[in-house]
């Protein structure tokens, strides 16, 4: 029971490196979406997507794009990797995103920008 | 101001003692509130759905005040196994499918 998977668990990048960061969900659940965590800040909304196509930005979507060709997979990438996007990753899913709806979550991708 | 605003704790409390973690928000429009757990380095976890009768689970009582805009938790008999970030979450409504975190309060409880 797989659930929500992210790739890879850690990473180091250089300035102005670009990568993307995997995430896979095998619940058919159409809602998913990127947070960031930074300390004191709480999660923070990148990118968001309510189906296979759609996809909108989140509070905080500057210097991140996101795609949605399927389903299950809903991919993060960074453009050209700054430092202040040192932080923890995590992508969710639910089965509707709407009021009421339990997110799951996978484990989280550290990324470290130098 | 931010839209959820949480205690910022740490909050430290022996076993056994009871302890209580407030939130607000600014939507007066909100949908949906949870409380949600998150160990250290790790994911969070869906704690419990707070209702607007207030509800329980075993240890674990949510409370919901809509006129005063918070929502808050109750641990009762706390456990070592309580120690978390626990993160106040709140379903705006409007039409879309933002969720709002809050920054969370650290618990720590000891032996």
């Amino acid at each position: 029971n797989a659930g929500v998977t992210q790739t890879p668990k850690f990473q180091v990048l250089k300035t102005g490196q670009s990568m993307t960061l995997q995430c896979a969900q095998d619940m058919n659940h159409e809602y998913m979406s990127w947070y960031r965590q930074d300390p004191g800040m709480g999660l923070r909304l990148i990118h968001y997507s309510v189906g296979a196509g759609i996809t909108d930005q989140g509070e905080v979507p500057n210097g991140y794009n996101v795609s949605r060709s399927t389903t299950e997979d809903f991919p993060l990438r960074l453009l050209s990797a700054a430092p202040s996007q040192t932080s923890v990753y995590f992508c969710a899913s639910s089965s509707s995103g709407g009021p009421g709806t339990e997110a799951f979550f996978g484990q989280g991708t550290r990324l470290t920008v130098v | 101001r931010k839209e959820v605003e949480q205690d910022p704790g740490p909050f430290n409390v022996p076993e056994g003692a009871t302890v209580a973690f407030n939130c607000t928000y600014s939507n007066s429009a909100s949908q949906s509130f949870f409380w949600y757990r998150q160990d250290c380095r790790k994911e969070p976890k869906l704690l419990m759905s707070v209702y607007s009768s207030g509800n329980e689970d075993g240890r674990f009582t949510a409370q919901l005040n809509r006129a005063s805009q918070y929502i808050s938790l109750l641990i009762r008999d706390s456990k070592l196994s309580d120690s978390a970030t626990y993160l106040c979450v709140v379903i705006p409504y409007t039409g879309g499918f933002k969720t709002i975190f809050g920054a969370g309060t650290r618990l720590f409880v000891k032996a």
